[in-house]
């Protein structure tokens, strides 16, 4: 079965970095492109970005866009998200998310909660 | 931007039957996706491509898309339903694409 697991959230400073990990198994991960979701608290669903199975193309939502990058490493199984010069909007649970065909996903982890704070 | 609009809530009693819009510019012409998400959960595909359902998902749940509002219809309501629901696009129509989100719809099962 498809098994999505995110690591790497905790507490970062303003302006801070982290880099968030996911760990994909039981499907053909490099023939499936996949996303970062996220989730602020008490608040609806946020898309943040989106790589092509092979790694070619990479789309980002205008919110972080040249402050975080998504990239994978198909010979891991796994898919990042280095996110750079955190602000305090960027606080929420970040999902990662197996696509089906440039959306829909069909399959989300459980999420990894972020949370930018002095 | 592509923007979707979806009511902050519904509410139906059990047996009734729900409907959530989505509304968004001309959206009959893109795909939508449906998005159940209970507390402390994450999200489950509940319909896609307007009006494909994923195996596992009962036929309750439905959906449709025309002109500038995409509706998910779920029939026989019951009390599992009581959720969040979230409609989803692809935009690809700038020279920016990428994913939307609608705001989320709240239904509450009376």
């Amino acid at each position: 079965q498809v098994q999505l697991v995110e690591s790497g959230g905790g507490v970062v400073q303003p302006g801070g970095s982290l880099r968030l990990s996911c760990a994909a198994s039981g499907f053909t991960f490099s023939s499936y492109g996949m996303h970062w979701v996220r989730q602020a608290p008490g608040k609806g669903l946020e898309w943040v970005a989106f790589i092509r199975y092979d790694g070619s193309n990479k789309y980002y939502a205008d919110s972080v866009k040249g402050r975080f990058t998504i990239s994978r490493d198909n010979s891991k199984n796994t898919l990042y998200l280095q996110m750079n010069s955190l602000r305090a909007e960027d606080t929420a649970v970040y999902y990662c998310a197996k696509d089906l065909t440039v959306t829909p996903i069909d399959y989300w982890g459980q999420g990894t909660l972020v949370t930018v704070s002095s | 931007s592509y923007v979707l609009t979806q009511p902050p809530s519904v509410s139906v009693a059990p047996g009734q039957t729900a409907r959530i819009t989505c509304g968004g510019n001309n959206i009959g012409s893109k795909s939508v996706h449906w998005y159940q998400q209970k507390p402390g959960q994450a999200p489950v595909l509940v319909v896609y491509d307007d009006s494909d359902r994923p195996s596992g998902i009962p036929e309750r749940f439905s959906g449709s898309n025309s002109g500038n509002t995409a509706t998910l219809t779920i029939s026989r309501v019951e009390a599992g339903d009581e959720a969040d629901y979230y409609c989803q696009v692809w935009d690809s129509s700038s020279d920016h694409p990428g994913g939307v989100f609608g705001g989320g719809t709240k239904l509450t099962v009376l």
